[in-house]
């Protein structure tokens, strides 16, 4: 397995715009965390999903974040409208349980200017 | 309640030193107690992890303290190379919970 993909590996939009980070989690895994890291926050759950479904998204800075995963191989998270507070590196992670290894994607670098 | 605090933010190190990042935490129904690593550019990544029923775990030259009455577990790096200067996170997790807790990062720098 090629491990967690996230796209794209940098994003740079002006404020305002609607973002789309994407993510494909390892086959077979079950759970997957969306992160945000940032230096004064450090790595921040923003929303995970259990089969597909969203367990928790207390994470979630604000209505404008929004995450979805329609299938098992395949989840997005999207900002609409973006601000330049949203700069940050976010990650996809999946695990087969929260207590077992999670995996990481190389991460989506965004600056919003 | 669902805290975990790590320290110290950063931490340089001579090459052949022990490095020595320590995490506390509040929730003492929390049962597992991963450490990540990350690289520049890179995803975090499972260095070792704990369970609350041993109070030491050694992998190489990485091993974990763990004192369940005082809510404190530590990472230690004997022998520390330049290879390993990286972001350390500490974490913590509920089993019926099903999240992981991050701290918020050591960032080590061993000289070489």
């Amino acid at each position: 397995d090629a491990g967690v993909i996230q796209s794209p590996r940098h994003e740079v939009t002006e404020m305002g715009q609607e973002v789309t980070l994407r993510c494909k989690p390892i086959s077979g895994h079950d759970y997957l965390f969306w992160y945000r890291q940032t230096m004064m926050r450090g790595l921040e759950l923003l929303i995970y999903f259990n089969n597909n479904v969203p367990i928790d998204d207390s994470g979630m800075p604000e209505d404008r974040f929004s995450a979805k995963m329609p299938n098992a191989s395949f989840s997005t998270l999207k900002i609409q409208p973006s601000e330049p507070r949203d700069s940050a590196v976010y990650f996809c992670a999946s695990s087969l349980h929260p207590d077992r290894e999670a995996f990481f994607g190389q991460g989506t670098r965004l600056t919003v200017v | 309640q669902q805290q975990v605090k790590q320290s110290p933010q950063s931490l340089i190190v001579q090459k052949g030193g022990i490095s020595i990042i320590n995490c506390a935490y509040e929730n003492t129904a929390f049962d597992y107690f991963p450490w990540y690593q990350q690289f520049p550019g890179k995803g975090p990544a499972l260095l070792i992890a704990i369970r609350p029923d041993v109070s030491e775990k050694k992998e190489g030259r990485f091993t974990i303290s763990f004192n369940k009455s005082a809510k404190q577990f530590s990472l230690h790096i004997m022998d520390s190379q330049p290879g390993d200067s990286a972001t350390y996170f500490c974490a913590a997790g509920l089993n019926r919970d099903d999240k992981i807790i991050f701290g918020k990062g050591t960032r080590l720098h061993i000289l070489p």
